[in-house]
């Protein structure tokens, strides 16, 4: 079955430090990868996308998050992170098939950022 | 601004009673979604709809029932037989039901339910 895992159930960086959260999928092809973010007690909100072609990928408030087929990854970085990027981050794997079409998320990887 | 309307942001009931909890769209999307999202277990789907007056089960359906009598509106009932109701619920939505996963989701801000 497919699934998505994200080994780091909580990050803790000092602002102005680089960061790399991991995510590593499984799935029998390529798939669709996303990374949304979730500030307390909101919604999420889609950071990147990896459908297919450059496997490195910019997205929003200077992330990227590079895919790399031989180690099921598709880790999200940021060079310098700011007090603003604490929030909790959720890497998702988009699955075709059918009748159906879901994302499956990850467990979440909860930033924090310190002074 | 386009985007998705949640409500109530909070809501306590007592164990028995039937909740339905609002999820509004104006971004003109086909499909929407409803997750539940509880710590550490990420967002598990329950119903999904991909078109108006048709909808499918998720992966934890049980004690939930939906609508989509409208293209704009996806109310989620969360009844008394789910078990463990207590959860943050999130609705979200996509522009078409695209089938091959390249879904990007569009979320409102949760709904969370606390069963007293």
């Amino acid at each position: 079955a497919q699934s998505v895992t994200q080994p780091d159930i909580h990050i803790t960086v000092s602002e102005g430090a680089s960061l790399e959260l991991r995510c590593n999928y499984s799935y029998g092809a390529t798939p669709y990868l996303f990374w949304y973010v979730q500030s307390p007690g909101q919604g999420l909100q889609l950071l990147l996308k990896y459908f297919s072609g450059d496997t490195l990928v910019q997205g929003i408030k200077g992330f990227e998050a590079e895919f790399k087929r031989s180690q099921s990854s598709f880790n999200l970085r940021k060079p310098s992170v700011h007090w603003s990027d604490a929030a909790e981050y959720f890497c998702a794997v988009g699955v075709p098939g059918g009748a159906t079409n879901k994302l499956i998320f990850g467990t979440g990887t909860l930033l924090a950022v310190q002074p | 601004d386009g985007g998705i309307t949640q409500s109530p942001k909070y809501l306590f009931r007592k164990e028995g009673q039937n909740v339905t909890l609002s999820c509004e769209q104006n971004l003109n999307h086909d499909a929407m979604y409803w997750y539940r999202q509880d710590p550490g277990q990420g967002l598990r789907l329950i119903y999904y709809s991909q078109i108006v007056n048709d909808f499918q089960k998720g992966d934890i359906a049980e004690g939930y029932s939906v609508s989509r009598e409208k293209k704009e509106s996806f109310p989620l009932t969360v009844t008394s037989a789910q078990k463990n109701p207590t959860a943050f619920y999130l609705c979200a939505s996509s522009a078409r039901p695209v089938l091959n996963g390249a879904n990007v989701l569009t979320f409102g801000a949760g709904s969370r339910l606390t069963v007293l």
